[in-house]
Formats: C-alpha cells, sequence, structure tokens
C-alpha cells in the first residue's frame, strides 16, 4: 500500500543554516508529492508540490525534488528563518486516491524549531 | 485565494456529550470533503472522506456510529462526535477540494481542538 516516512523530529537549527527534512514513499503507479506546512494552532497550508519524476517543486525559498529512483521527495531550504518554525508533513496521491476525491497519505511530520 | 473555515477552533465537553464540528469552503464549492484527526507530536490521520449529498466512506478502525459525518450542501460538511469520552480529545481538522479545479490542490481549515473531560 502507500505509505510516507519522514525523517523524526525535533530538528533544531540556527537561524540561516541549512535545512533538509528527508521524505520518502512507497506507491503503487506514478503519485504526486507534496509538501505541507502547519504552524502552531492552525492547520496545513500547501508549500510545494511536485508531480511527476525529477519535477522540482518550490516556494519561499523551499525546494523538493521528486526523485523517483529513490522514492523520495527531500525538502531543503538553504537558509533558515525563526519564521519557519513549524511542523512540516510530506505526503502523496496517487491516480487512485485521486479518483477518489485526492485523498492524501500523510507521513509523520517534522518538527522544526529555528532559533535566533 | 481559497478558504476553508473550520468552527469551533476549540471547545471542551463533558464525557457523554455530543459536539458537532463544521467545515465551510468559503469561496468555492467542494463535492468532497475530508476528516482528519491529529495526536500530539503524530501525523494526520484520515479518518473518512465526505462526499456532498451521500454517505461519508469511512477508513478502516473509524466507528461511523461515533463519528457522523454530514456533507449537506457544497460548501458545508459537518463532523459530529457522540457521545465523547477523552480518548476523543484530539485535534481535528478538515480539508476540501475545489471541484471545478481537476488538479486544485487540498485546503485545510485550522482545524478544532477538542478536549474531553
Amino acid at each position: 500500500g502507500n505509505s510516507v516516512t519522514q525523517m523524526e523530529g525535533p530538528v533544531t537549527l540556527s537561524e540561516e543554516a541549512f535545512l533538509t527534512i528527508n521524505c520518502t514513499y512507497t506507491a503503487t503507479g506514478y503519485p504526486s508529492l507534496f509538501w505541507y506546512v502547519q504552524y502552531p494552532g492552525e492547520g496545513l497550508q500547501l508549500l510545494l508540490k511536485a508531480t511527476k519524476a525529477d519535477d522540482k517543486g518550490s516556494n519561499k525559498g523551499f525546494e523538493a525534488t521528486y526523485r523517483k529512483e529513490t522514492t523520495s521527495f527531500h525538502l531543503e531550504k538553504g537558509s533558515v528563518q525563526v519564521s519557519d518554525s513549524a511542523v512540516y508533513f510530506c505526503a502523496l496521491s496517487d491516480r487512485l486516491l485521486y479518483n477518489q476525491g485526492g485523498k492524501l497519505i500523510f507521513g509523520q511530520g517534522t518538527e522544526l524549531s529555528v532559533k535566533p | 485565494g481559497a478558504v476553508v473555515s473550520q468552527h469551533p477552533s476549540r471547545v471542551i465537553c463533558k464525557s457523554g456529550t455530543s459536539v458537532k464540528i463544521e467545515c465551510r469552503s468559503l469561496d468555492f464549492q467542494a463535492t468532497t470533503m475530508f476528516w482528519y484527526r491529529q495526536f500530539p507530536k503524530q501525523s494526520l490521520m484520515l479518518m473518512a472522506t465526505s462526499n456532498e449529498g451521500s454517505k461519508a466512506t469511512y477508513e478502516q478502525g473509524v466507528e461511523k456510529d461515533k463519528f457522523l459525518i454530514n456533507h449537506a450542501s457544497l460548501t458545508l460538511s459537518t463532523l459530529t462526535v457522540t457521545s465523547a469520552h477523552p480518548e476523543d480529545s484530539s485535534f481535528y481538522i478538515c480539508s476540501a477540494r475545489d471541484r471545478t479545479g481537476a488538479n486544485s490542490p487540498l485546503h485545510f481549515g485550522n482545524g478544532t481542538r477538542l478536549t474531553v473531560t
């Protein structure tokens, strides 16, 4: 079945440090991949997505590349800010799930804490 | 942009009572809405898929008689936690997809923190 695995948190970084949050997936077929961000006390916001192999999603300085050969979609940012402190979720949706309305399968989330 | 409003944001109720949570798409129509449950420091677990005008589809292990879902219109879905118990305390999040956008992303509400005492 479909699943998403993320690196465990919390991840604590100093401001301007380089960020990598690993995400790997298991899926039949060719899923679409997403990163969502959840700020404290809020719902989820779409951060970026990629719909096919070798696509790179990017937004707000974050980026992730869809790697089919390694079934990965690692999130990176070159220089994090305190305001990036949040929980980050990797997710996938394959064609079957899409035909079921587009439900997502989420990873367990990785908490990021950025210190000034 | 597309907005999903969830209400209430927080609710405290006594054990044995029922609680209703509303999820509204404010500026788009949503044929399908999803209800998730999130435990502290854990991922979102899909509870059910809510389809406008028809019965909800529940994920395995979710009690449909306990978590009643109604999707009466294209802009409103409700989740009712019946006979709530302390173990139902959690963060519940809804999401919706714009029916007009085949590749449109899911939009999430800000969640409801339920505490059952």
